[in-house]
């Protein structure tokens, strides 16, 4: 199976900061990942599909990008309602894999 | 407005059988293939399988092959997971969710299920 290996698992944020999440690769797969936002007691939320690209509805501070086989998803000036959990997931290969999820929590 | 609306979780023992459903609507729920997705309480997502659109292909994740089928009635909206032989290790929130071009763009709210004896 491909793993997904997500950093950091947790981390305290302040208001305003930009905030960088990874995910790493065990192997290929290309352009096939998404990034999902997940508040406590709620669905996920799909942020980010096809490594880059943003989703219907979702603010613009909100980026993906590729290096390789690290895929991140950046919070530029990260607002109130951003602290939540954070997942990715590769697509490519079955069995598709979630990362182990990104907690942000305020400072 | 797309709506996913899973039913069916609860309490059962280990080696039991459950058979959860999800409703689709407001999108053609036949053109899309649907997945399943578990979250274990306070642990991440994983991801449990998937079926096409009318049925005939289905893929699951290791974790959960031959105990549990993924099915689905398009005149229903419908999708289902049957569940049997559980584990306790199988306790979580089940998510349905969209595949196809809005693959995981949608979700239901979920439905626990509790293996305990």
């Amino acid at each position: 199976d491909i793993q997904m290996t997500q950093s950091p698992s947790s981390m305290s944020v302040s208001l305003g900061d930009t905030v960088t999440i990874t995910c790493r690769a065990s192997q290929d797969v290309g352009i096939y990942v998404n990034w999902f936002q997940q508040k406590p007691g709620k669905s996920p939320r799909r942020m980010i599909y096809r490594a880059t690209n943003l989703a219907d509805g979702v603010p613009s501070r909100f980026s993906g990008s590729r290096s390789g086989s690290d895929y991140s998803l950046t919070i530029s000036s990260l607002e109130s309602e951003d602290v939540a959990d954070y997942h990715c997931l590769q697509y490519d290969e079955y069995p598709y894999t979630f990362g182990a999820g990104t907690k942000l929590e305020l400072k | 407005e797309v709506k996913l609306v899973e039913s069916g979780g609860g309490l059962l023992k280990p080696g039991g059988s459950l058979k959860l459903s999800c409703v689709a609507s407001g999108f053609t729920f036949s053109n899309y293939w649907m997945h399943w997705v578990r979250q274990a309480p306070g642990k991440g997502l994983e991801w449990i399988g998937e079926i096409e659109y009318d049925g005939t292909e289905t893929n699951y994740a290791p974790s959960i092959k031959d105990r549990f089928t993924i099915s689905r009635d398009n005149a229903k909206n419908t999708l289902y997971l049957q569940m049997s032989s559980v584990r306790s290790e199988d306790t979580a929130t089940y998510f349905c969710t969209t595949g196809g071009p809005g693959r995981f763009a949608y979700w239901g709210q979920g439905t626990l299920v509790t293996v305990s004896s």
